[in-house]
């Protein structure tokens, strides 16, 4: 069984400062990674994976992850955040070969202020 | 457009009494989930279907039923059985993608009420 752990439950920040969500998982087996988004009272949007190949993943709103196997990592990092980010971000693994299920992390609320 | 439908959006219900979620997708996708998301708590799998008329049991489906007559529909039903039913319920889907992994779509949740 895997699990995920965000250890940041909320991150302030201000408005074009960077940022750095992060997220660690526990798996026996090889993963994928996924990054979430959740505005209020809404769904959850797919923010960017990682299956394989290149360890460094972006989005097209200018978010980036990087996949770090040696210490099952997957941190979520922006270079210069808008007030538009603010938002919960969830983590989330599925084991390769697994089927289809995905195990969360309990969220990282960002609030972007001026 | 396509896309995963849930209604209603908020829900209200008096304790003792079933409800009833809906979600809809109309993706052709195959599979299909159910999860509970609570305050601090991230979002627990309560059951989930990979085809029709088959489904599992999810981390927490104690006091949950679904069923999966049709590819489009999943609904789950919230019984009194569920001691504590208030939570935000979150509807997704799935298909196979690039190298077997399993993206999924979520819908816009409905948000249940028991008092």
């Amino acid at each position: 069984a895997q699990s995920v752990t965000q250890l940041d439950s909320q991150v302030p920040v201000f408005e074009e400062a960077p940022v750095e969500l992060r997220c660690n998982y526990s798996s026996s087996v090889s993963v994928y990674l996924f990054w979430y988004v959740q505005y209020p009272n809404q769904g959850l949007q797919l923010l960017l994976k990682y299956l394989s190949g290149s360890t460094l993943v972006e989005s097209i709103n200018g978010f980036e992850a990087e996949f770090n196997k040696s210490q099952t990592s997957f941190h979520l990092r922006k270079p210069s955040v808008h007030i538009s980010d603010t938002a919960e971000y969830f983590c989330a693994v599925s084991d390769k070969g697994g089927g289809n299920k995905l195990t969360f992390g309990t969220g990282t609320q960002l609030k972007v202020e001026l | 457009d396509g896309g995963i439908t849930q209604s209603p959006k908020y829900l209200f219900r008096k304790e003792g009494q079933n409800v009833t979620l809906s979600c809809e997708q109309n993706l052709n996708h195959d599979a299909m989930y159910w999860y509970r998301q609570d305050p601090g708590q991230g979002l627990r799998l309560i059951y989930y279907s990979q085809i029709v008329n088959d489904f599992q049991k999810g981390d927490i489906a104690e006091g949950y039923s679904v069923s999966r007559e049709k590819k489009e529909s999943f609904p789950l039903t919230v019984t009194s059985a569920q001691k504590n039913p208030t939570a935000f319920y979150l509807c997704a889907s799935s298909r196979p993608g690039l190298a077997g992994a399993y993206e999924q779509y979520f819908g816009p949740g409905t948000r249940l009420t028991v008092t």
